[in-house]
């Protein structure tokens, strides 16, 4: 596609439900970001990954939280039993290597409301 | 370990003022420095970066930005603000072979005042 595809733009769920995010980004790239914006905050690292290496999840705030990426193109991100201090916009980027040089292409990001 | 600091969460100018947001970073090594802009309800959008070379870059809508090595900064100027000015800027900095170094500061919030 012509740029990063994130879904749905706008979620809402009640306290303890599981939710699902998904990312779609640009084709051929092979780094893909999850970051956490939270109001008035700056952007938080969640997860990386980078081609077929194992993901650094050094970013997950809670084993509530993971993140999949098949066929090295779409990522999934999961939160389990969600809280309200979850609620935020999900950013997903994406890179050509992921080698710190070349930028990051940035969704429009999900917002999530937890009631 | 890297970090970045943006002085000023909250920046306001009036319009054809000259716009100055301050970033500094702290790096062990050399830095790849970034300047991002990010619009209401959307995704950041890169303005201009810093790999190596000159070291005043120059980015989109008539933004630049000045590496100082000596300073630590990478402060991004723009001589006269439009109103289209108005977002959120965010610096980041990362480093060769860590794509997943890649850390952003805290963001300013850019006003433009008519």
């Amino acid at each position: 596609g012509a740029g990063v595809s994130q879904s749905p733009s706008n979620k809402v769920t009640e306290k303890g439900k599981d939710v699902e995010l998904r990312c779609d980004p640009i084709s051929g790239h092979t780094a893909l970001y999850w970051y956490r914006q939270s109001l008035g905050q700056g952007l938080e690292f969640l997860i990386y990954f980078q081609g077929n290496s194992a993901p650094d999840k050094s970013g997950l705030p809670s084993d509530r939280f993971s993140a999949e990426r098949t066929g090295g193109s779409v990522s999934t991100l999961t939160i389990q039993r969600t809280q309200q201090e979850d609620s935020a916009v999900y950013l997903c980027a994406s890179s050509f290597a992921g080698t710190g040089v070349e930028p990051l292409h940035f969704g429009n990001g999900t917002r999530l409301t937890v009631t | 370990a890297q970090s970045v600091t943006q002085l000023g969460s909250h920046v306001s100018v009036s319009e054809g003022a000259l716009v100055l947001l301050r970033c500094n970073y702290s790096s062990s090594v050399p830095p790849y420095l970034f300047w991002y802009v990010q619009y209401p309800n959307q995704g950041l959008q890169l303005l201009l970066k810093y790999t190596t070379g000159a070291t005043l870059v120059k980015g989109i809508n008539g933004f630049e930005a000045e590496f100082k090595k000596s300073e630590t900064s990478f402060h991004l100027t723009k001589p006269s603000a439009h109103m289209s000015d108005a977002a959120e800027y965010f610096c980041a900095v990362s480093q060769l072979n860590a794509g997943n170094m890649l850390t952003f500061g805290g963001g300013t919030r850019l006003m433009v005042k008519p």
